[in-house]
Protein backbone atom coordinates (compact mmCIF):
# COMPACT_ATOMS: atom_id res chain seq x y z
CA UNK A 1 0.00 0.00 0.00
CA UNK A 2 1.19 3.67 -0.71
CA UNK A 3 1.68 5.59 2.26
CA UNK A 4 3.86 7.96 4.05
CA UNK A 5 4.76 6.32 7.83
CA UNK A 6 5.67 8.87 10.52
CA UNK A 7 6.50 8.03 13.85
CA UNK A 8 6.12 8.55 16.58
CA UNK A 9 2.27 9.71 16.27
CA UNK A 10 2.36 11.19 19.96
CA UNK A 11 4.97 12.44 21.67
CA UNK A 12 5.36 14.19 25.21
CA UNK A 13 8.48 15.70 26.19
CA UNK A 14 10.87 18.51 28.03
CA UNK A 15 12.10 21.41 26.65
CA UNK A 16 15.96 20.95 25.06
CA UNK A 17 16.00 17.04 24.52
CA UNK A 18 17.01 16.84 21.24
CA UNK A 19 13.95 14.55 19.37
CA UNK A 20 14.10 13.00 15.94
CA UNK A 21 10.21 12.36 13.93
CA UNK A 22 11.15 10.08 11.37
CA UNK A 23 8.80 10.30 8.06
CA UNK A 24 9.33 7.24 4.80
CA UNK A 25 7.86 7.11 1.95
CA UNK A 26 7.44 3.79 0.11
CA UNK A 27 6.59 5.86 -3.28
CA UNK A 28 9.70 6.44 -4.40
CA UNK A 29 8.78 10.33 -4.39
CA UNK A 30 11.15 12.72 -5.03
CA UNK A 31 9.87 15.60 -3.54
CA UNK A 32 9.14 15.35 0.75
CA UNK A 33 7.99 18.08 2.85
CA UNK A 34 7.86 18.74 6.69
CA UNK A 35 4.69 21.21 7.60
CA UNK A 36 3.22 22.43 10.96
CA UNK A 37 -0.09 22.69 11.81
CA UNK A 38 -1.50 25.42 14.59
CA UNK A 39 -5.05 26.66 15.47
CA UNK A 40 -5.62 29.55 13.08
CA UNK A 41 -2.58 29.29 11.19
CA UNK A 42 -3.50 26.54 8.74
CA UNK A 43 -0.22 24.51 7.37
CA UNK A 44 2.93 26.22 7.39
CA UNK A 45 5.99 24.41 5.56
CA UNK A 46 9.30 24.01 7.65
CA UNK A 47 11.76 22.14 4.90
CA UNK A 48 11.50 20.32 1.79
CA UNK A 49 13.51 18.50 -0.36
CA UNK A 50 13.84 18.35 -3.99
CA UNK A 51 15.57 14.91 -3.86
CA UNK A 52 18.64 13.45 -1.87
CA UNK A 53 21.26 15.71 -0.28
CA UNK A 54 18.74 18.38 -1.65
CA UNK A 55 17.03 20.39 1.13
CA UNK A 56 15.72 23.83 1.32
CA UNK A 57 13.75 25.78 4.15
CA UNK A 58 10.06 26.53 3.98
CA UNK A 59 8.16 29.52 5.87
CA UNK A 60 9.05 28.49 9.27
CA UNK A 61 12.49 26.95 9.73
CA UNK A 62 13.93 28.39 12.75
CA UNK A 63 14.65 25.45 15.28
CA UNK A 64 14.41 22.63 12.70
CA UNK A 65 16.57 20.39 10.95
CA UNK A 66 15.62 17.78 8.47
CA UNK A 67 18.57 15.39 6.41
CA UNK A 68 17.74 13.76 2.90
CA UNK A 69 20.14 11.01 2.36
CA UNK A 70 17.85 8.68 1.01
CA UNK A 71 15.15 9.19 -1.10
CA UNK A 72 12.23 7.35 0.84
CA UNK A 73 13.59 9.05 4.20
CA UNK A 74 12.96 12.63 5.73
CA UNK A 75 13.48 13.02 9.25
CA UNK A 76 12.91 15.92 11.16
CA UNK A 77 15.01 16.88 13.97
CA UNK A 78 14.82 19.35 16.82
CA UNK A 79 18.26 19.73 18.34
CA UNK A 80 16.43 21.89 21.79
CA UNK A 81 13.08 21.59 21.39
CA UNK A 82 11.35 24.81 23.01
CA UNK A 83 7.47 24.85 24.30
CA UNK A 84 6.63 27.08 20.70
CA UNK A 85 7.42 24.05 18.47
CA UNK A 86 4.22 22.53 20.49
CA UNK A 87 2.46 21.35 17.44
CA UNK A 88 0.69 19.01 15.03
CA UNK A 89 3.41 17.98 12.40
CA UNK A 90 2.80 16.31 8.68
CA UNK A 91 5.02 15.05 6.53
CA UNK A 92 4.13 14.52 2.80
CA UNK A 93 5.92 13.28 -0.75
CA UNK A 94 4.82 13.71 -4.16
CA UNK A 95 6.81 12.85 -7.26
CA UNK A 96 7.44 16.27 -8.66
CA UNK A 97 9.91 18.16 -10.07
CA UNK A 98 11.16 21.10 -9.76
CA UNK A 99 9.02 22.69 -12.57
CA UNK A 100 5.54 21.47 -11.29
CA UNK A 101 3.27 20.45 -8.60
CA UNK A 102 1.86 17.28 -8.27
CA UNK A 103 -0.48 16.05 -5.63
CA UNK A 104 1.11 15.75 -1.90
CA UNK A 105 0.65 12.33 -0.21
CA UNK A 106 0.46 13.07 3.81
CA UNK A 107 1.17 11.14 6.74
CA UNK A 108 -0.80 10.79 9.30
CA UNK A 109 0.60 13.52 11.68
CA UNK A 110 2.71 13.53 14.92
CA UNK A 111 1.64 15.58 17.84
CA UNK A 112 4.47 17.03 19.76
CA UNK A 113 4.32 18.32 23.15
CA UNK A 114 7.13 20.34 24.43
CA UNK A 115 6.96 20.25 27.93
CA UNK B 1 6.92 31.95 0.75
CA UNK B 2 3.42 32.85 -1.39
CA UNK B 3 0.63 34.41 0.19
CA UNK B 4 -3.30 33.46 0.16
CA UNK B 5 -6.01 34.80 2.10
CA UNK B 6 -8.75 31.67 2.59
CA UNK B 7 -12.19 33.33 3.24
CA UNK B 8 -14.35 32.39 5.62
CA UNK B 9 -12.16 30.90 8.46
CA UNK B 10 -15.05 29.35 9.34
CA UNK B 11 -18.77 28.12 8.14
CA UNK B 12 -21.30 26.52 9.95
CA UNK B 13 -24.18 25.91 7.34
CA UNK B 14 -27.03 23.64 7.43
CA UNK B 15 -27.40 20.07 5.69
CA UNK B 16 -28.65 20.66 2.37
CA UNK B 17 -27.20 24.27 1.98
CA UNK B 18 -24.83 25.45 -0.25
CA UNK B 19 -21.10 26.07 0.51
CA UNK B 20 -18.39 28.47 -0.92
CA UNK B 21 -14.78 29.26 -0.24
CA UNK B 22 -12.52 31.48 -1.55
CA UNK B 23 -8.78 31.53 -2.23
CA UNK B 24 -7.68 35.25 -2.75
CA UNK B 25 -3.65 35.70 -3.39
CA UNK B 26 -2.00 39.38 -4.21
CA UNK B 27 -0.31 37.53 -6.98
CA UNK B 28 -0.55 36.05 -10.25
CA UNK B 29 -0.39 31.94 -9.65
CA UNK B 30 1.01 29.14 -11.54
CA UNK B 31 -1.29 26.75 -10.46
CA UNK B 32 -3.70 25.82 -7.11
CA UNK B 33 -4.42 22.50 -5.10
CA UNK B 34 -7.09 22.00 -3.05
CA UNK B 35 -6.84 20.08 0.12
CA UNK B 36 -9.24 18.51 2.44
CA UNK B 37 -9.00 17.66 6.48
CA UNK B 38 -11.73 15.87 8.06
CA UNK B 39 -11.25 16.07 11.82
CA UNK B 40 -8.51 14.40 13.24
CA UNK B 41 -7.44 13.52 10.07
CA UNK B 42 -4.59 14.99 7.80
CA UNK B 43 -5.08 16.34 4.30
CA UNK B 44 -5.83 14.77 1.44
CA UNK B 45 -5.91 15.91 -2.07
CA UNK B 46 -9.00 17.07 -3.88
CA UNK B 47 -7.74 19.15 -6.92
CA UNK B 48 -5.57 20.65 -9.51
CA UNK B 49 -6.03 23.83 -10.73
CA UNK B 50 -3.68 25.36 -13.71
CA UNK B 51 -5.74 27.38 -16.74
CA UNK B 52 -6.80 30.41 -16.51
CA UNK B 53 -10.83 29.79 -15.93
CA UNK B 54 -10.37 26.92 -15.31
CA UNK B 55 -13.44 25.00 -13.92
CA UNK B 56 -13.01 21.34 -12.46
CA UNK B 57 -16.28 19.35 -11.06
CA UNK B 58 -16.16 16.49 -8.65
CA UNK B 59 -19.81 15.07 -7.97
CA UNK B 60 -21.29 18.05 -6.00
CA UNK B 61 -17.94 19.80 -5.41
CA UNK B 62 -16.32 22.70 -8.08
CA UNK B 63 -13.59 24.49 -8.70
CA UNK B 64 -12.90 27.64 -10.22
CA UNK B 65 -9.95 29.22 -10.89
CA UNK B 66 -9.77 32.90 -11.90
CA UNK B 67 -9.25 34.31 -15.28
CA UNK B 68 -6.45 36.80 -13.87
CA UNK B 69 -4.84 33.65 -11.95
CA UNK B 70 -4.73 34.90 -8.33
CA UNK B 71 -7.97 33.55 -7.09
CA UNK B 72 -9.91 30.51 -6.23
CA UNK B 73 -12.58 28.99 -5.43
CA UNK B 74 -14.20 25.95 -3.88
CA UNK B 75 -18.40 24.95 -4.07
CA UNK B 76 -20.00 22.56 -2.35
CA UNK B 77 -23.95 22.34 -3.60
CA UNK B 78 -26.41 20.39 -1.15
CA UNK B 79 -23.76 20.07 1.97
CA UNK B 80 -24.01 16.66 3.40
CA UNK B 81 -22.37 15.67 7.24
CA UNK B 82 -19.53 13.79 5.31
CA UNK B 83 -18.54 17.27 4.25
CA UNK B 84 -17.47 17.71 7.57
CA UNK B 85 -13.53 19.02 7.63
CA UNK B 86 -11.14 21.60 6.77
CA UNK B 87 -11.01 22.80 3.20
CA UNK B 88 -7.23 24.19 1.89
CA UNK B 89 -5.80 25.52 -0.97
CA UNK B 90 -2.14 25.73 -1.86
CA UNK B 91 -0.64 27.77 -4.57
CA UNK B 92 2.78 27.17 -5.59
CA UNK B 93 5.79 26.26 -7.84
CA UNK B 94 8.33 24.17 -6.81
CA UNK B 95 6.56 24.09 -2.96
CA UNK B 96 3.15 24.41 -1.61
CA UNK B 97 2.04 27.22 0.80
CA UNK B 98 -1.03 26.25 2.33
CA UNK B 99 -3.87 28.93 2.82
CA UNK B 100 -4.97 29.00 6.53
CA UNK B 101 -7.89 26.98 5.62
CA UNK B 102 -11.95 27.20 5.79
CA UNK B 103 -13.49 25.25 9.10
CA UNK B 104 -16.59 23.44 7.24
CA UNK B 105 -19.46 22.00 9.88
CA UNK B 106 -22.30 20.86 8.08
CA UNK B 107 -25.49 20.55 11.28
CA UNK B 108 -27.66 17.90 10.37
Amino acid sequence: EAQVTQNPRYLITVTGKKLTVTCSQNMNHEYMSWYRQDPGLGLRQIYYSMNVEVTDKGDVPEGYKVSRKEKRNFPLILESPSPNQTSLYFCASSPGTEYSNQPQHFGDGTRLSIL
Amino acid sequence: GQQVMQIPQYQHVQEGEDFTTYCNSSTTLSNIQWYKQRPGGHPVFLIQLVKSGEVKKQKRLTFQFGEAKKNSSLHITATQTTDVGTYFCAPGANNLFFGTGTRLTVIP
